[in-house]
This record gives C-alpha cells, sequence and structure tokens, in this order.
C-alpha cells in the first residue's frame, strides 16, 4: 500500500528556520516532490528529490533517504508570505507520473 | 501563472445535475491529470491521460469520467453531482512523467 504522514500544522516565527518532515511508504519510489499551496490557490511546485541528499534552491532545501523512507523541506529566513500549506507527494515507479499526496503541512508564520 | 488554464473558475449547481470542467494544458506537455481536493482533505488522484490515452486511473467514481481531445485539451464531467462532490478540481499537466504544473482550479459548489 501507499502512505504519506506530514505533521498536520505547524507554527514559526518570522525570519527563523522551519523544517517540514515527511515519511513514506510506498510499494514503488520514483522520486519525491514538495509543493507549495496558499488557501483556495494552485499548488506550486518547489522541489524534487530522486536520489539521497539535499537539494538547495534559495531559501529552500528538501532532503532525502531513501532507505529511511524520509524527506523534509526546509524552509529559512522565513517570511509572513511562507504561510501556507506544503504538501509532500510520492511519484509512483509503477505508473507513469502518478503523484500520491500527503495531506498536507499548514505552516503559519507569525511575526 | 503555471501554464496551465482551467475554466470555470467557479461553479454552483444542483444535486443530480451533470457538469463538465476543462483544461488546456501547458505547451507541449502530453499529459493531463485530474485531483478533487475537499476541505481538509489531500489532493486525491483521479485521472491521468498521455496524448489523448487514458495512462492511469485513481480513486474516480464511476459517475465521473474524462477524456483528452487530439488538441490536448481535457474534459472531467461529474453527473448525478452530490453534495460530497463539492470540492476543488485541479488539472495538472506535465511533460512525460517530469514535475506536474497545477491550473487554478475548479470551485464546484453542489446545492
Amino acid at each position: 500500500g501507499q502512505n504519506i504522514d506530514q505533521p498536520t500544522e505547524m507554527t514559526a516565527t518570522e525570519g527563523a528556520i522551519v523544517q517540514i518532515n515527511c515519511t513514506y511508504q510506498t510499494s514503488g519510489f520514483n522520486g519525491l516532490f514538495w509543493y507549495q499551496q496558499h488557501a483556495g490557490e494552485a499548488p506550486t511546485f518547489l522541489s524534487y528529490n530522486v536520489l539521497d541528499g539535499l537539494e538547495e534552491k534559495g531559501r529552500f532545501s528538501s532532503f532525502l533517504s531513501r532507505s529511511k523512507g524520509y524527506s523534509y523541506l526546509l524552509l529559512k529566513e522565513l517570511q509572513m508570505k511562507d504561510s501556507a500549506s506544503y504538501l509532500c507527494a510520492v511519484r509512483d515507479g509503477r505508473s507513469q507520473g502518478n503523484l500520491i499526496f500527503g495531506k498536507g503541512t499548514k505552516l503559519s508564520v507569525k511575526p | 501563472d503555471s501554464g496551465v488554464t482551467q475554466t470555470p473558475k467557479h461553479l454552483i449547481t444542483a444535486t443530480g445535475q451533470r457538469v463538465t470542467l476543462r483544461c488546456s494544458p501547458r505547451s507541449g506537455d502530453l499529459s493531463v491529470y485530474w485531483y478533487q481536493q475537499s476541505l481538509d482533505q489531500g489532493l486525491q488522484f483521479l485521472i491521468q491521460y498521455y496524448n489523448g490515452e487514458e495512462r492511469a486511473k485513481g480513486n474516480i467514481l464511476e459517475r465521473f469520467s474524462a477524456q483528452q481531445f487530439p488538441d490536448l485539451h481535457s474534459e472531467l464531467n461529474l453527473s448525478s453531482l452530490e453534495l460530497g462532490d463539492s470540492a476543488l478540481y485541479f488539472c495538472a499537466s506535465s511533460a512525460g512523467s517530469t514535475t506536474q504544473y497545477f491550473g487554478p482550479g475548479t470551485r464546484l459548489t453542489v446545492l
């Protein structure tokens, strides 16, 4: 079966660093994605990991450990506009491009 | 702007009715995906098309159907609508099995 877990909500302070964790169990794995979604809007692509290690892109970094079925998204120098839901999604290797999404982590950034 | 367009933006209808949601993928993308997002629920994969052919099916009800046309735009048909079908419906597109880019969504309200 397939299962993706991430915390439901997190709160952090403007200017701080926050780490959003994601654990997954899939019968086939072909990459992990992070998306940002503001309420009522479309998910927007943040990062993609297929090999173990850290991918850095500006204030956002994403880490993957395939042996542990674990990923995290690191957000640095938090801004108020970073308040959003962050969705972890795993690509099922058995079907082309099909993404299985977690329920998302709602991040609130406080001044 | 992801380059994926969806119409209409909002749709209000009554139980038992039938509606059609439309999606135009990014230029050059052959794959189209449909997702449903209910209040407080994660993105649920419904169905994928690749160059006009159905490629993968997720949790799509029998009352729902989709197709992709020769010009690559796609339509999602929802029939015998129920209150529980009220949700945001997103379309995404990709070039093969790469990153999916999401459209702005159609908010469906069934009264």
